[in-house]
């Protein structure tokens, strides 16, 4: 399964929304429990990624609210409702309903 | 507190060897699928080997296939990668990851990471 992230890089006013998409290449919606195989990492300079965002919207503990996953099948979107400082990141998408594969990563950064 | 420490990264040359080892503390291991995940330099996330908790079932990306192979010692609360054949492709750092529960699950905690770099 292929993951393309759309845009490539990105730049937000601080307090502003930012929005970054996924596009699978086949849908990683599992029928049988009806969940879609779709996390979402944020990865800052010189650090390991942090799920932030599973099973396409479930928020992981200790993840600000600001943070949200939405979409099904093939499409998705991570929101961040009002850009912080600290958000400056590379993100990625992931599916793991086949094997793992992951998108090729969203720039962020603060306009 | 659940950590994960990579060691046994370095620089070696195209077609020689590497082990890397993952040494896992804060939960029970023995219950939790493993995977390593590479990073080339500038470059985003790419997944290599996973191993189930028990470690009877282990899965390798294509690129990696019939090179490297994934184990774990849960007597020691270590998984391991084998990686043979090394390519300069190959340079990356290496990740262990801790899977959320079973195989087909997000990966919920990573380790900082062991660098790898195949050069002549």
């Amino acid at each position: 399964i292929v993951m393309t992230q759309s845009p490539d890089s990105l730049a937000v006013s601080l307090g502003e929304r930012a929005t970054i998409n996924c596009k699978s290449s086949q849908s990683v919606l599992h029928s049988s429990n009806n969940k879609n195989y779709l996390a979402w990492y944020q990865q800052k300079p010189g650090q390991p990624p942090k799920l932030l965002i599973y099973w396409a919207f479930t928020r992981e503990s200790g993840v600000p609210d600001r943070f949200s996953g939405s979409g099904s099948g093939t499409d998705f979107t991570l929101t961040i409702s009002s850009l912080q400082a600290e958000d400056v990141a590379v993100y990625y998408c992931q599916q793991y309903y086949s094997s793992r594969t992951f998108g090729q990563g969203t720039k962020l950064e603060i306009k | 507190e659940v950590q994960l420490l990579e060691s046994g990264g370095g620089l070696v040359q195209p077609g020689g060897s590497l082990r890397l080892s993952c040494a896992a503390s804060g939960f029970t291991f023995s219950t939790y699928a493993m995977s390593w995940v590479r990073q080339a330099p500038g470059k985003g996330l790419e997944w290599v080997s996973g191993t189930s908790g028990s470690g009877d079932s282990t899965y390798h990306a294509d690129p990696v296939k019939g090179r490297f192979t994934i184990s774990r010692d849960n007597s020691k609360n270590t998984v391991n990668l084998q990686m043979n054949g090394l390519r300069a492709e190959d340079t990356a750092v290496y990740y262990c990851a801790k899977l959320s529960s079973g195989i087909n699950s997000p990966f919920d905690h990573w380790g900082q990471g062991t660098l790898v770099t195949v050069s002549s």
